[in-house]
């Protein structure tokens, strides 16, 4: 199996602030990465798919970038609506993992 | 808009099967892989599987000998059993609907709750 590791696994920034999230796969995954935001009680919600492509709809302050092993998730200026827990998920073979998520809170 | 919507119990009995339904509407389940998902009280995401509308699937290996997916390509439902849960199993089991390298569209999600 593919592991995720993603880092840190808590952040605490400010509305305005430039934030990266870090995804870590323990094989190469080519681009074959996902990321997800979700906020408390709610489904997940798609952000970026194939490492870099953003989902119609998602702000594009959000950007993904990376491949191989080595994935960010970038927000460029965060808003009040950004804080959540966000996921990456890998989809290069079963089982298709998530990492462990990374938890933004308010500063 | 594809919407996914859970069913089934919400209380299941240690050593039972636990049985959800998906029901899909606002397109067809054709052509799509279909996926559970599920999320512990306070923990991460854990992919279960998929089925594709051919009756195709694959799980994941740490519930592989113990679930089992179907679909009804009629009713445009994809159903996930899962059988000997403990307490371990309890959590929101989401429904959703796996696209290019993501998963673009998720049900509510239904808790699951294994108790005696």
């Amino acid at each position: 199996d593919i592991q995720l590791t993603q880092s840190p696994p808590f952040l605490s920034a400010s509305v305005g602030d430039r934030v990266t999230i870090t995804c870590r796969a323990s094989q190469g995954i080519s681009s074959y990465l996902a990321w997800y935001q979700q906020k408390p009680g709610k489904a997940p919600k798609l952000l970026i798919y194939a490492a870099s492509t953003l989902q119609s709809g998602v702000p594009s302050r959000f950007s993904g970038s990376g491949s191989g092993t080595e994935f960010t998730l970038t927000i460029s200026s965060l808003q009040p609506e950004d804080f959540a827990t966000y996921y990456c998920q890998h989809f290069n073979s079963y089982p298709y993992n998530f990492g462990q998520g990374t938890k933004l809170q308010i500063k | 808009q594809v919407q996914l919507q859970e069913s089934g119990p919400g209380l299941v009995k240690p050593s039972e099967t636990l049985s959800l339904t998906c029901t899909v509407s606002g397109g067809s389940i054709s052509n799509f892989y279909w996926s559970w998902v599920r999320q512990p009280p306070g923990g991460g995401l854990e992919w279960i599987g998929y089925i594709y509308e051919t009756g195709s699937s694959n799980y994941n290996p740490s519930l592989k000998s113990r679930v089992t997916m179907s679909v009804d390509t009629s009713k445009n439902q994809f159903s996930l059993r899962l059988n000997s849960v403990t307490a371990a199993d309890t959590a929101v089991y989401y429904c959703a609907r796996e696209t290019t390298f993501s998963i673009d569209s998720w049900g509510q999600g239904t808790l699951v709750i294994v108790s005696s």
